[in-house]
């Protein structure tokens, strides 16, 4: 079985700082790691996604997670966050062989002017 | 836009009341899924159904019942709920079940549910 843990259940932020949302997970076998992004009033939307290669992966708007083996991470980061940026953001995971995507519970990404 | 539509997008329902959340998906995928979204909870998964056949259901109560008549269609019929089943339901899909594709979810915009 998977799980996953995401360590900050709120972040605020100013715009155009830099963020990090950390997100940690454990699994007996290989692992799928995705980032989901919730903004108000919407369902969920996946942001990027690490299936296999290189272990840094991008989304279109700026955001980029690194998938970390050895401390079993997942962290989304931006450089410059904009106040469209303010969502809820969820790092979920998925066991190899496993049918079932385990998310964490989501830290809340606010965006201060 | 999704590829995911959900009606309705908001419901009130007495206890004693029947009623049904429908999902369509435009995507030609294979797999849909009924989640719930409570508040300060992790997102639940509820159900899932590949290619029509329910393959998980995650100790839901009876009074949530899934209907999948084709892959393009999922519904979720409630019966006597509670007070305490109030909650956003969101609707998945995915192209498969299997790999990580299986994890490549494409979500709906969720009904939500409030149950007097």
């Amino acid at each position: 079985a998977q799980s996953v843990t995401q360590l900050d259940s709120q972040v605020p932020v100013f715009e155009e700082a830099p963020v990090e949302l950390r997100c940690n997970y454990s699994s007996s076998v290989s692992v799928y790691l995705f980032w989901y992004v919730q903004y108000p009033n919407q369902g969920l939307q996946l942001l990027l996604k690490y299936l296999s290669g290189s272990t840094l992966v991008e989304s279109i708007n700026g955001f980029e997670a690194e998938f970390n083996k050895s401390q079993t991470s997942f962290h989304l980061r931006k450089p410059s966050v904009h106040i469209s940026d303010t969502a809820e953001y969820f790092c979920a995971v998925l066991g190899q062989g496993a049918q079932k995507l385990v998310f964490g519970q989501g830290t809340r990404l606010t965006i201060n002017p | 836009e999704t590829g995911v539509t959900q009606t309705p997008r908001h419901l009130v329902m007495g206890m004693t009341n029947k009623k049904s959340l429908k999902c369509e998906q435009h995507l030609g995928h294979n797999a849909m899924y009924w989640y719930k979204q409570s508040a300060k909870k992790p997102l639940e998964l509820m159900f899932v159904y590949n290619f029509k056949e329910q393959t998980e259901n995650n100790s839901v109560p009876s009074r949530f019942s899934p209907e999948c008549p084709n892959s393009s269609h999922l519904f979720l019929h409630l019966h006597t709920l509670q007070p305490e089943d109030s909650a956003l339901y969101l609707c998945a899909s995915s192209q498969t079940q299997v790999g990580g594709r299986a994890g490549e979810l494409f979500f709906g915009e969720g009904s939500r549910l409030t149950v007097l």
